[in-house]
Parts: structure tokens; C-alpha cells; sequence
């Protein structure tokens, strides 16, 4: 299958500051990323949808100023999360389609820790 | 509407033995049904897909039945090895998004 990457893998930042996070599909172009978040025993959540060359679709309750996605190139998507809270501790994933949409391929995930 | 709702929440199944995961839908707009495993604090790994044409659809030990009248589908593992016990998502495609169970935790006891 096709391979997604993310970076970093885990992050632990203060209370206040902003955290990148970037997806990238390794061997696959990307018009299309998506960015889902997981809490502990929970199932995944899409936060947004990131298109490459316009804006983010967000889902509905997810603040778009607080989650900014930037999807830079075909096979970059970045999820910034600014001004980070304890609340927003959580595994973000991103996913990519290869071939059809329907078939989206996983990123590792990052862990992500706000003191 | 968009919800996919799956069953069991944990299951404990024995070494060779059969884990059997089932998920329904409401929405008839979904096409694309696929099921993920996920290890703990990695990304879920696509496993095997079906889409409403078909009934049943067969990759090694997983199989995939689908019950479009019913708007129910399963993931059964057969001959489960501890190597299985991980947490099984089902999804549902439609438009451009994926809709995800709640998720099952499998322990395969050896």
C-alpha cells in the first residue's frame, strides 16, 4: 500500500504555544489530505479536510483559527495548532487517498502533550 | 444519519479460534466499506474493503460479509492469532469522507 508519513512522531510543548505538525504521502501525489484526531479509546475523529492549492474544509465544531491546515504542495499537509491547550492533548492522524478516494492510507500519527 | 455503529466494544477470543466484528448503517448513501486495524499509538492500517455489490469478500483469514438489506456488515477472523489482538475499526465511505465505528478491541489469548 501507499506510504504517509508524519512529523514529528510525538511533541510535548508548554501551554500557550503552537505546534506543526506535517503529513506527507511518500510515493503518491495528493490533491486531497485529511486530518482526524483520537482520543484515548476513542474512534477517529475528521477535523478537516485539507485541499491542495485552496482552503480547508473544517467539520463542524472544530475551530478553524485554532487548527490551521496548510497543504502546500501535492504531497504536503501541515496542522498547525496554535496557542495549544492542555484539552488539546491527542493523537492527530492523517490520511491521504491513493487511487480513489475511498482508499485512504494512514499516517503513523503524533502524539501530541500540552503542560 | 452518518453514523456507523459497531459491536462488540472488546473481545476475547482464543488462540485459532474465530473473532467475528459487525457494524451497521443507516445512511444508504455510503459505497465503500472498509475495515482498519489499529495498534496502540500507531496510525490504523487499512485491513480489507467491500462495496455494496457484494455480499462476501475473502483476503487470507479476514472476510468480509455484507448484508445490504440489512445495512450490516461483519469482519471475521478466522484461526485469530495473538498477533491479531489489536483494535478493529469498521468505516463507511460516501462523498469524500470516511465515517468511522467506535472501534473493537481484540485480544487473541494464546
Amino acid at each position: 500500500g501507499a506510504v504517509v508519513s508524519q512529523h514529528p512522531s510525538w511533541v510535548i510543548c508548554k501551554s500557550g504555544t503552537s505546534v506543526k505538525i506535517e503529513c506527507r504521502s511518500l510515493d503518491f501525489q495528493a490533491t486531497t489530505m485529511f486530518w482526524y484526531r483520537q482520543f484515548p479509546k476513542q474512534s477517529l475523529m475528521l477535523m478537516a479536510t485539507s485541499n491542495e492549492g485552496s482552503k480547508a474544509t473544517y467539520e463542524q465544531g472544530v475551530e478553524k483559527d485554532k487548527f490551521l491546515i496548510n497543504h502546500a504542495s501535492l504531497t504536503l499537509s501541515t496542522l498547525t495548532v496554535t496557542s495549544a491547550h492542555p484539552e488539546d492533548s491527542s493523537f492527530y492522524i492523517c490520511s491521504a487517498p491513493q487511487g480513489t478516494q475511498e482508499t485512504q492510507y494512514f499516517g503513523p500519527g503524533t502524539r501530541l502533550l500540552v503542560l | 444519519q452518518q453514523q456507523v455503529k459497531q459491536s462488540p466494544q472488546s473481545l476475547i477470543v482464543q488462540k485459532g479460534g474465530i473473532s467475528i466484528i459487525n457494524c451497521a448503517y443507516e445512511n444508504t448513501a455510503f459505497d465503500y466499506f472498509p475495515w482498519y486495524q489499529q495498534f496502540p499509538g500507531k496510525g490504523p492500517a487499512l485491513l480489507i474493503a467491500i462495496r455494496p455489490d457484494v455480499s462476501e469478500k475473502k483476503e487470507g483469514r479476514f472476510t468480509i460479509s455484507f448484508n445490504k438489506s440489512a445495512k450490516q456488515f461483519s469482519l471475521h477472523i478466522m484461526d485469530s492469532q495473538p498477533g491479531d489482538s489489536a483494535t478493529y475499526f469498521c468505516a463507511a465511505f460516501s462523498g469524500s469522507r470516511l465515517t468511522f465505528g467506535e472501534g473493537t478491541q481484540l485480544t487473541v489469548n494464546p
